[in-house]
């Protein structure tokens, strides 16, 4: 089966743009997580939705972030008035168990973004 | 100070040795991960653990829940073990905190 797919793959803006970044989950996952991971730096996590919850923004950085998931599936990062500390690799991830802190969650491949 | 603190941060050794990634984290936890990050960047959930010692073919993991402390550990180590190794902890919570990886390099 299909695993965690983002896109795009890399995308190069400049600054003061907007971006949106897209992830779709390991199909039936119903928690899917957004973490960044810049260069040099380990991972940090941005943000989780856990079926029809309300998300956990706590690592959000500023109000420049947000996320949506429509319908329990695909979900979108948008970054808007992109800045050069913005450039990471943004990394998706799902996991499928409701309820379960502890579930093992799948990766995907990752978004690099470069902000000019 | 890092919740999650790895060590070492860097290590390269010779095709065959048996390889020890360390762990420790200043946090209560419902579970502990360690994460495969290969040079293209795909990350693989290779243990999750809240207690005692996981195998996984020449990988093993175990945790000291006392301690606060999980070690990785590579028998027979090989030139494809070479990647980013990254422990992370749940803490209480869904969400994942990380270390900062150990880049392991074995040489053949």
């Amino acid at each position: 089966g299909a695993g965690v797919s983002q896109s795009p793959s890399n995308k190069v803006t400049e600054k003061g743009k907007d971006v949106e970044l897209r992830c779709d989950p390991i199909s039936g996952h119903t928690a899917l997580y957004w973490y960044r991971q810049s260069l040099g730096q380990g991972l940090e996590f941005l943000i989780y939705f856990q079926g029809n919850s309300a998300p956990d923004k706590s690592g959000l950085p500023s109000d420049r972030f947000s996320a949506e998931r429509t319908g329990g599936s695909v979900s979108t990062l948008t970054i808007q008035r992109t800045q050069q500390e913005d450039s990471a690799v943004y990394l998706c991830a799902s996991s499928l168990v409701p309820g379960v802190p502890t579930d093992t969650q799948y990766f995907g491949p990752g978004t690099r973004l470069t902000v000019l | 100070k890092n919740e999650v603190e790895q060590s070492p941060q860097n290590l390269t050794a010779q095709e065959g040795e048996f390889i020890t990634i360390n762990c420790s984290y200043s946090v209560g936890i419902s579970a502990l991960h360690w994460l495969q990050q290969h040079p293209g960047g795909g990350i693989v959930s290779l243990f999750m653990l809240s207690s005692g010692k996981k195998k996984h073919g020449r990988l093993i993991a175990t945790i000291n829940i006392q301690e606060k402390h999980s070690s990785l550990h590579i028998t027979a180590s090989h030139p494809r073990d070479s990647a980013v190794y990254i422990c992370a902890v749940n803490p209480g919570a869904q969400k994942l905190v990380f270390g900062q990886g150990t880049r392991l390099t074995i040489n053949p």
